[in-house]
């Protein structure tokens, strides 16, 4: 069936590295991807997206890359942060004409050490 | 610009009894809707309104969910009776046309966490 998933379940980086969280899926026609931030308690946060006729896009400290012959999505955040602590999601958004729907991942949870 | 208000934050329940959950959409948000959050997984749609108008409710469970968005502005979420697996955070989000790259980015409220004893 059609999916959205994640490689790893837990990511655990040294504050100043950068992150890389991986994100695959399954639906070929999807030609829309965001990534969110979910923090403990509160709702997802959108961070950055792509459509499927770019490679890449970027924006404040994080790069979005789409590779759509694996079809495989990556979330790089340089220079991480204690606050880029949270569970992170991609999300295909598919749906016809105006339709938007978001079919999500099961998440990444980004730990920062200090 | 204020964000998506969800109320109740919190709603503790036993199994079998009724509840009822509350959004209020950022102002001049056509798109709406509901995701159900189980711990540990990503959101899962429930519905999706486009003003008034139900859009897509193949994944939620009729026999005990409801949803409606009188008006086209806030939206209630209801389940009646209440199962133990319903235990989640119910997440509303809603969306603006044009704002990112020609799709409608949604933004989500805090949520309403629930949990059926």
């Amino acid at each position: 069936g059609e999916s959205v998933g994640l490689h790893l379940p837990t990511l655990s980086v040294q504050e100043g590295d950068n992150s890389i969280i991986n994100c695959a899926y399954s639906n070929s026609a999807s030609d829309y991807f965001i990534w969110y931030k979910q923090e403990s308690g509160k709702g997802p946060q959108f961070i950055i997206d792509i459509r499927s006729n770019m490679d890449k896009r970027q924006g404040q400290r994080v790069t979005v890359l789409l590779n759509k012959t694996v079809k495989h999505l990556s979330l790089q955040i340089a220079a991480t942060q204690p606050g880029d602590s949270a569970v992170y999601f991609c999300a295909e958004n598919k749906g016809l004409d105006s339709s938007y729907k978001l079919i999500f991942g099961s998440g990444t949870r980004l730990l920062v050490r200090p | 610009e204020a964000g998506v208000a969800q109320s109740p934050r919190y709603k503790i329940i036993e199994k079998r009894q009724s509840v009822a959950f509350w959004c209020n959409p950022i102002s001049g948000h056509a798109t709406l809707y509901w995701y159900q959050q189980i711990l540990g997984q990503g959101p899962k749609l429930l519905i999706q309104f486009q003003n008034n108008g139900v859009v897509d409710d193949s994944q939620l469970p009729k026999d005990r969910f409801s949803a409606e968005r009188l008006k086209g502005v806030d939206s209630t979420l209801k389940i009646q009776p209440a199962k133990l697996e319903d235990s989640a955070v119910y997440l509303c989000a809603t969306a603006g046309p044009g704002q990112r790259m020609g799709g409608e980015t949604q933004y989500f409220g805090p949520g309403t966490r629930l949990l059926v004893l």
